[in-house]
């Protein structure tokens, strides 16, 4: 069955640097697209990016554009999220997130999610 | 970017209830349209897409409708369980962009 594990996440401080990874099985990764989704303490959910699944078509919210940078690891069938200059609003979990068809926009299969603290 | 808006953000029901939970988006988004479930500590939960599409396992009790910029969601009798907060989503392009969401509370 389709499984999407998140890791990476921790404490930083401002100013610094993360490295989330999206595990992923049970589905051709190569042939799906996958988003990155978060939610800050007590908040809503915010879109972060998108990697097609052509691996090299990219999107990101305008929040986090310049900073986050997506890379796929077809070997592992894992999606990386690095992110730099790490501000006190990207506190949140990061969850990865697919659909059924190759790149939908309806987020059916979610991972558990992985905690991003920033403080100093 | 397209602005979902999403009312009322929280409501109080009873057991039995007819719930209704509208969401409009800023422009016209024909019916790329879902609705998520979330529980406290849990990832969201797909109920629907394509606005009144149900998910495979979703009880009948919720369904969707709507097309163009006004959306609802509708739960007919509302369980214990179906105590959440509720999001809609437009999927007709990136970036995505989400309502605020609906806090379903008992009464």
């Amino acid at each position: 069955q389709v499984q999407l594990v998140e890791s990476g996440g921790g404490v930083v401080q401002p100013g610094g640097s993360l490295r989330l990874c999206c595990a992923t099985s049970g589905f051709t990764f190569s042939t799906y697209g996958i988003h990155w989704v978060r939610q800050a303490p007590g908040k809503g959910l915010e879109w972060v990016a998108f990697s097609r699944s052509d691996g090299s078509t990219t999107y990101y919210a305008d929040s986090v554009r310049g900073r986050f940078t997506l890379s796929r690891d077809i070997s592992k069938n894992t999606l990386n999220l690095q992110m730099n200059s790490l501000k006190s609003e990207d506190a949140a979990v990061y969850y990865c997130t697919k659909g059924t068809s190759t790149d939908d926009y309806s987020l059916h299969f979610w991972g558990q999610g992985t905690l991003v603290t920033v403080s100093s | 970017d397209i602005q979902m808006t999403q009312s009322p953000s929280s409501l109080s029901a009873s057991v039995g209830d007819r719930v209704t939970i509208t969401c409009r988006a800023s422009q016209s988004i024909s019916n790329f349209l879902s609705w998520y479930q979330q529980k406290p500590e849990k990832a969201p939960n797909l109920l629907i897409e394509d606005a009144s599409s149900l998910q495979s396992g979703v009880p009948s009790r919720f369904s969707g409708s709507g097309s163009g910029t006004d959306f609802t969601l509708t739960i007919s009798s509302l369980q214990p369980e179906d105590f959440a907060t509720y999001y809609c989503q437009q999927s007709y392009t990136a970036p995505l962009t989400f309502g605020g969401g609906t806090k379903v509370e008992i009464k």
